[in-house]
């Protein structure tokens, strides 16, 4: 039972270079999240997904984008990356119902020179 | 917009109990969570509280709420080295599409033997 898997785990990107981050989960989960992680700033929701087919904007979209193709996957793309995007990159996924929290991913620790 | 409010350091000789202290803005939450993050992990789900409780117990943790005060804390009884950690606070709103959580910004916790 893998749960939510991120790949890849870490990332070092030039200013200007774009990438895919994949999320994959394994539990029939509705919804899906991307969230940035900087020091002293928690978790912020880039974007999320309440179905396949369907994305939402989230606290901090700009200079992401995301696709839901399939139930059990969500990527994140970053077009043209910039130093403000190095971050810890957490997906997560929750059933529908409204008492489950989320279950996380180990995140992907990406770096823009 | 909603807010949620955590200091961001606190450290507790090993033994002794811990209070984490978190604050948050949207009266219509209907649950809040805490999470737990190890160094170079994703987060896990630790405990929630529905917002009609006043308190919850699991083994060594106690939630309190206090809703009229918009005040939830975990108390962590006889904390271990193995405690040490970041926990972070979240509440899902309470009308949302989507089950969005939002995090406050953690709480490392260091435990001193």
């Amino acid at each position: 039972n893998a749960g939510v898997t991120q790949t890849p785990k870490f990332r070092v990107l030039k200013t200007g270079q774009s990438m895919t981050l994949l999320c994959a989960q394994d539990m029939n989960h509705e919804y899906m999240y991307w969230y940035r992680q900087d020091p002293g700033m928690g978790l912020r929701l880039i974007h999320y997904s309440v179905g396949e087919g369907t994305t939402a904007k989230g606290e901090v979209p700009d200079g992401y984008n995301v696709s839901r193709l399939k139930k059990q996957n969500f990527l994140l793309g970053l077009e043209s990356a910039a130093p403000s995007q190095t971050s810890v990159y957490f997906c997560a996924s929750s059933p529908p119902d409204r008492v489950y929290g989320y279950t996380f991913g180990s995140g992907t620790r990406l770096t823009v020179v | 917009g909603e807010d949620v409010e955590q200091s961001l350091f606190l450290s507790v000789r090993e033994g002794d109990s811990s209070v984490i202290n978190c604050t948050y803005t949207d009266s219509s939450s209907t649950y809040l969570y805490w999470y737990k993050q190890e160094p170079g992990a994703g987060l896990q789900l630790l405990t929630y509280i529905f917002s009609n409780m006043d308190m919850k117990q699991d083994q060594r943790l106690t939630v309190l709420l206090n809703k009229k005060d918009k005040h939830l804390s975990l108390r962590i009884a006889d904390t271990q080295t193995g405690d040490s950690a970041i926990y972070f606070c979240a509440e899902k709103e309470g009308d949302n599409q989507g089950g969005k959580l939002i995090f406050g910004q953690g709480t490392e916790l260091s435990v001193k033997p």
